[in-house]
């Protein structure tokens, strides 16, 4: 079975440029969350959907940041225009409903922006 | 507030040897998990172990063992054994059942193993 799987793996772009990350869950799982981390930092929210539906968007930091998920499948989150501060490396993670256990993460984008 | 805590930004053990990495968290809710992630160096998060916050004994997973305490808050995480793959970042995370889907996390522990 194919694991969360992330594209890029990294990204370096200017400040002011759009990057769009994209995110294919575990084949099956509901849940598909968005994840990030600051250098050196705790790993926070940005927001979780349930199939395509934005469950909670509680985490994401403005309106910069653009999360879909069409058909329940992939998803994308796009950064338009990034600023200095959105570096990071940015997580997804999938779960089947009420999963229980944790979910299952992808190995994450790193996204620099100079 | 901070809601998991991870006091070690960096240990060091000796391969073989058994090594703790903290983690404290801070809920006022009485149903709660408690996980442990691996992030090795390709990046990916490997889940490690969880525990439930009604259950009575450490969780156990081969050579992982969390150390719960729930009246001080805490979740160690114990690796005994260490061997050399075990060098990652450590993250501790925690997810409250009134908002099942959202996981806290720590700023992670970096842990060597030395031959």
């Amino acid at each position: 079975e194919a694991g969360v799987t992330q594209f890029p793996s990294h990204s370096v772009i200017e400040k002011g440029q759009t990057v769009t990350l994209r995110c294919d869950p575990i084949s099956g799982h509901d849940n598909l969350y968005w994840y990030r981390r600051v250098m050196g930092k705790e790993i926070k929210f940005l927001l979780h959907f349930v199939k395509e539906s934005k469950q909670d968007e509680s985490g994401m930091p403005n309106n910069r940041f653009l999360a879909e998920r069409t058909g329940g499948t992939y998803s994308t989150l796009k950064v338009q225009p990034a600023e200095l501060e959105d570096s990071g490396v940015y997580f997804c993670a999938s779960s089947h409903r009420g999963g229980a256990n944790g979910a299952f993460f992808g190995q994450g984008t790193r996204l620099t922006v100079v | 507030a901070q809601k998991i805590t991870q006091t070690q930004p960096g240990m060091f053990v000796q391969e073989k040897e058994a090594v703790t990495l903290d983690c404290t968290y801070d809920t006022s809710d009485q149903s709660y998990g408690l996980f442990w992630y691996k992030q090795p160096s390709s990046g990916e998060m490997i889940f490690l172990i969880y525990q439930g916050s009604y259950d009575e004994q450490n969780a156990t997973e081969g050579r992982y063992s969390l150390n719960f305490q729930k009246a001080r808050k805490s979740a160690n995480l114990v690796i005994s054994a260490s061997q050399l793959g075990d060098s990652a970042m450590y993250f501790c995370a925690m997810r409250e059942v009134r908002n099942f889907n959202k996981f806290y996390f720590g700023s992670g522990t970096k842990l060597n193993v030395k031959p």
